[in-house]
């Protein structure tokens, strides 16, 4: 299995709080996405890096910051939650360019009440 | 929006038949990939076709692409219990850098 871990794997938190989700990799692997799965809607990307420091908004980034400050670790924030951000959420890496393949982490759960 | 979607949404078959999804997608693309997940699991890479390509095999598998159509099939033979999971496709969503974006999968019972 590919080198990446998220944390923590469950978490319940409270409307109006600050989140923030952790994904590690130790594969050195210069691009990693965030996205969310959602009954009815499969997997939406949330923020992506390309690099350290290089980061842009997916398709359903409004709530959501995210940080790259080392290769290994990428960082998505929810700065307020909401209960609409009830989701479990993934990240994936991948190598770049067209030809590479993702690989997953086994997703964060999070309850937003 | 999604860039592909796959049909059927759910798929029910019996052990030892062949399971066929199908995936659409609205732009130009660089490569498909297909990807499997088990209840409560992370994504699993199966297969990457090429828009130069038109069929690929990696043992049960068999993944076509039709650019012209803009679809590809996801082919499992033989399926086992274990083959039990949701198949997303996957396209590239802009040229130059790789941004996978997924339908809304395909959801595969196999019954033993």
């Amino acid at each position: 299995d590919a080198g990446i871990t998220q944390s923590p794997r469950h978490k319940v938190t409270e409307t109006g709080t600050p989140v923030t989700l952790r994904c590690h990799q130790t594969e050195n692997h210069r691009y990693m996405y965030w996205y969310r799965q959602d009954p009815g809607h499969g997997l939406r990307l949330i923020h992506y890096s390309y690099g350290v420091k290089d980061t842009d908004k997916g398709e359903v980034s409004d709530g959501y910051s995210v940080s790259r400050s080392k290769t290994e670790d990428f960082l998505l924030t929810l700065e307020s939650a909401t209960s609409s951000q009830t989701s479990v959420y993934f990240c994936a890496i991948s190598r770049q360019g067209a030809d590479t393949e993702a690989f997953f982490g086994q997703g964060t759960r999070l309850t937003v009440v | 929006s999604q860039q592909g979607e796959e049909d059927p949404q759910a798929l029910s078959i019996q052990e030892g038949e062949n399971a066929t999804m199908n995936c659409s997608y609205k732009t130009s693309i660089n490569n498909l990939q297909w990807y499997r997940q088990n209840s409560g699991r992370g994504l699993v890479h199966l297969i990457l076709i090429r828009s130069n390509e038109r069929e690929k095999h990696s043992g049960r598998l068999r993944v076509t692409l039709d650019t012209s159509k803009k679809s590809s099939s996801l082919l499992i033979t033989a399926s086992r219990a274990a083959d039990t999971a949701s198949y997303f496709c996957a396209t590239d969503a802009s040229g130059g850098s790789y941004i996978p974006t997924f339908g809304r999968g395909t959801s595969l019972i196999v019954h033993p």
